[in-house]
């Protein structure tokens, strides 16, 4: 147990439609990050939210948004599906303290886009 | 960018028999290292780390340690159970805003 939740733990949308995904955090932790795990490949990072401020972007178009609250949970907004937007979805956080900072991911939310 | 290179997998073994992934990592500066494991159909579970050179972190019989020299983090456990099949990642990065780079994992499987 991470103390990390996501909900909902699976989605079904079609291509074109908008989706949002929720993540709540651990107590006390100021920096959430979200992921995307296509089948069979490693997490590729998507942005990472510091005190309700993006301040990190992976190789993902302005279609991924996000938002962080200040009660510890965190929204993933994607609009306009596509297909190779099936994934699974993870969001982990931790306190941005400096080296070694141990992120703690959810469960996921399982994507699928027809 | 950052990268990491894992040993393709599936990784087959019987139980009790001895486990090395073998994981290389490019990075600017000096990030820290770790190892996270995803049983099926869940999220990913840290391991363990290490955020120094020559740090060995481990954790349920599981030891990996920080070889800056040759970039390199294996992993390795004395006697796999069936309990441990899963997949594993190696992931250098995490510190500050610089985020975890994974590679593909590798996926072992242990046989009573």
């Amino acid at each position: 147990e991470t103390g990390v939740t996501q909900s909902p733990t699976h989605l079904i949308k079609t291509r074109g439609q908008q989706v949002t995904l929720r993540c709540s955090s651990q107590s006390g932790h100021n920096t959430v990050s979200w992921y995307q795990q296509a089948l069979g490949q490693g997490p590729q990072f998507i942005f990472q939210y510091y005190r309700e401020e993006e301040n990190g972007r992976g190789n993902f178009p302005p279609r991924f948004s996000g938002l962080q609250f200040p009660n510890y949970s965190s929204e993933l907004n994607v609009n306009a599906l596509e297909l190779d937007d099936s994934a699974l979805y993870l969001c982990a956080s931790r306190v941005l303290a400096g080296v070694g900072d141990t992120q703690y991911f959810g469960p996921g939310t399982r994507l699928t886009v027809l | 960018g950052d990268s990491v290179t894992q040993m393709e997998g599936p990784v087959t073994l019987s139980e009790e028999a001895f486990l090395t992934i073998n994981c290389t990592y490019t990075a600017t500066g000096y990030p820290s290292l770790f190892w996270y494991v995803q049983y099926p159909g869940e999220g990913l579970q840290l391991l363990l780390k290490a955020t120094k050179a020559d740090d060995k972190g481990s954790n349920k019989g599981f030891e990996a340690t920080y070889r800056k020299e040759t970039t390199s983090f294996h992993l390795e456990k004395g006697s796999v159970q069936v309990s441990d099949s899963a997949v594993y990642f190696c992931a250098p990065g995490g510190s500050g805003n610089t985020p975890l780079v994974f590679g593909k994992g590798t996926r072992l499987s242990v046989i009573a």
